[in-house]
């Protein structure tokens, strides 16, 4: 069965400083797509990266980057220089192989950036 | 593009009652799914569709929801009876397609309170 774990509760960061949110996964595929999803107050989750279980090469867009390991089931998420408006619930989330695919989000990170 | 169109956005109504969710997909999109997501978790897969077919609905609880997409466009989800522990945020998405590769797009959910 797939399980995705964000040991990170509610992280509280100060303005500029960089933030990691972490994510462990488990899967017993070898064919999986990892994402990461944002939730601002608003309430809809905005799709922020997808990753294929064969591309290990890290990402990086503007401030944002993501760093994915299989070695350790990981694929954490990292923001430079946080703003205000980074502020939300940050999930990740795993889509294995079938038919259709069906994804277990992780129970996500409250981030707030502190002016 | 015009995003999902979900509504309303909050219902309060009190146990044993009957309640119904209403979602407009993007345009074009395929797959329609129907998550719920408790306080402080992350969301939860209640059913998928495909077209105006389903292709999961094993967390759906038969008992007291069910949900229909008529011509494979609009969906609604109903809960009857209601109870304590259906409290929570009820988020329609779409895709393209149901591959497990395919991001989603969400709607601002409705606020479901019961009583």
């Amino acid at each position: 069965a797939q399980k995705v774990t964000q040991a990170q509760t509610e992280i509280s960061v100060v303005e500029k400083e960089d933030v990691t949110l972490d994510c462990v996964y488990e899967t017993r595929d070898t064919t999986y797509y990892l994402f990461w999803y944002k939730q601002p107050p608003s309430g809809e989750l905005v799709f922020l990266i997808r990753r294929n279980s064969f591309d290990e090469q890290n990402e990086i867009s503007g401030r944002y980057s993501w760093n994915f390991q299989k070695s350790t089931s990981s694929f954490n998420f990292t923001i430079t220089a946080s703003q205000v408006v980074d502020s939300a619930v940050y999930f990740c989330a795993l889509s294995e192989r079938g038919g259709y695919q069906k994804v277990t989000f992780g129970t996500g990170t409250k981030l707030q950036v502190i002016p | 593009e015009a995003g999902v169109a979900q509504s309303p956005r909050y219902k309060i109504i009190e146990k044993r009652q009957s309640v119904a969710f209403w979602c407009n997909p993007i345009s074009g999109h395929a797959t329609l799914y129907w998550y719920q997501q408790i306080l402080g978790q992350g969301p939860k897969l209640l059913i998928q569709f495909q077209n105006n077919g389903v292709v999961d609905d094993s967390q759906l609880p038969k008992d007291r929801f069910s949900a229909e997409r008529l011509k494979g466009v609009d969906s609604t989800l109903k809960i009857q009876p209601a109870k304590l522990e259906d409290s929570a945020v009820y988020l329609c998405a779409s895709s393209r397609g149901g591959r497990m590769n395919t991001e989603a797009f969400f709607g601002q959910g409705t606020r479901l309170t019961v009583v």
